[in-house]
């Protein structure tokens, strides 16, 4: 089944140590979201590619920054952790044609920051 | 930012019963999502109302759309234990790939 997969479903890093989620669909959708969502919380948009054009929420914190090497993949780089990051990430997909809207999530990574 | 407002934050109900939930916005929109997210979970996609329409069916789910109310309410018929989950209604503005998510009305249906 075409389907966006996120990988881990569980992370653990250190304060201040490097980390990266992985993102894959297999539903060739051009459109590839990043959401961080706390406990009990929305989920914040923030940001995404249009093909290969990035987008960046304004509001989103310089420590994250993203890639996406072809439409299959989008990765989530979290440069130094804060204990504030800890939460849920959510990849998304969606196609861009006309009265198509809707997107398609993973079922997230939850990282946590000790 | 376009973003919804979901009324009540949480509702319990038995099973059986109807469960309504509501969704306000600010400014103009193309079109209003609504997902379902269950507990430590992706989101679902359940429905899409564009402007244009006022109602729309799926299945037990009913949504409605009064745009000179900025308003959407999504309606749950017969619920079962299996619809506890967070729902969260996503305004969609004209020209834009982005969804600006509310903040969610949390459903427990008892069995």
């Amino acid at each position: 089944d075409a389907m966006v997969i996120q990988n881990p479903r569980y992370q653990v890093t250190q304060f201040g140590k490097p980390v990266t989620l992985s993102c894959s669909q297999t539903l060739n959708h051009n459109v590839m979201y990043w959401y961080q969502q706390k406990s009990s919380q929305a989920p914040k948009l923030l940001f995404h590619y249009y093909d290969k054009d990035f987008n960046n929420e304004a509001d989103t914190p310089d420590n994250f920054q993203s890639r996406r090497p072809n439409t299959s993949f989008c990765f989530l780089d979290i440069r130094s952790p804060g204990l504030g990051d800890a939460a849920m990430y959510l990849c998304a997909t969606s196609i861009r044609t006309s009265g198509s809207y809707e997107q398609y999530f993973g079922p997230g990574t939850r990282l946590t920051v000790t | 930012s376009q973003q919804g407002e979901e009324d009540p934050q949480a509702l319990s109900i038995q099973e059986g019963e109807n469960a309504t939930m509501n969704c306000s916005y600010k400014t103009s929109i193309n079109n209003l999502q609504w997902y379902r997210q269950n507990s430590g979970r992706g989101l679902v996609h359940l429905i899409l109302i564009r402007s244009n329409e006022r109602e729309k069916h799926s299945g037990r789910l009913r949504v409605t759309l009064d745009t000179s109310k900025k308003s959407s309410s999504l309606l749950i018929t017969a619920s079962r234990a299996a619809d506890t989950a967070s729902y969260f209604c996503a305004p969609s503005a004209y020209n834009t790939d982005k969804l600006i998510f509310g903040t969610g009305t949390r459903l427990q249906v008892f069995p």
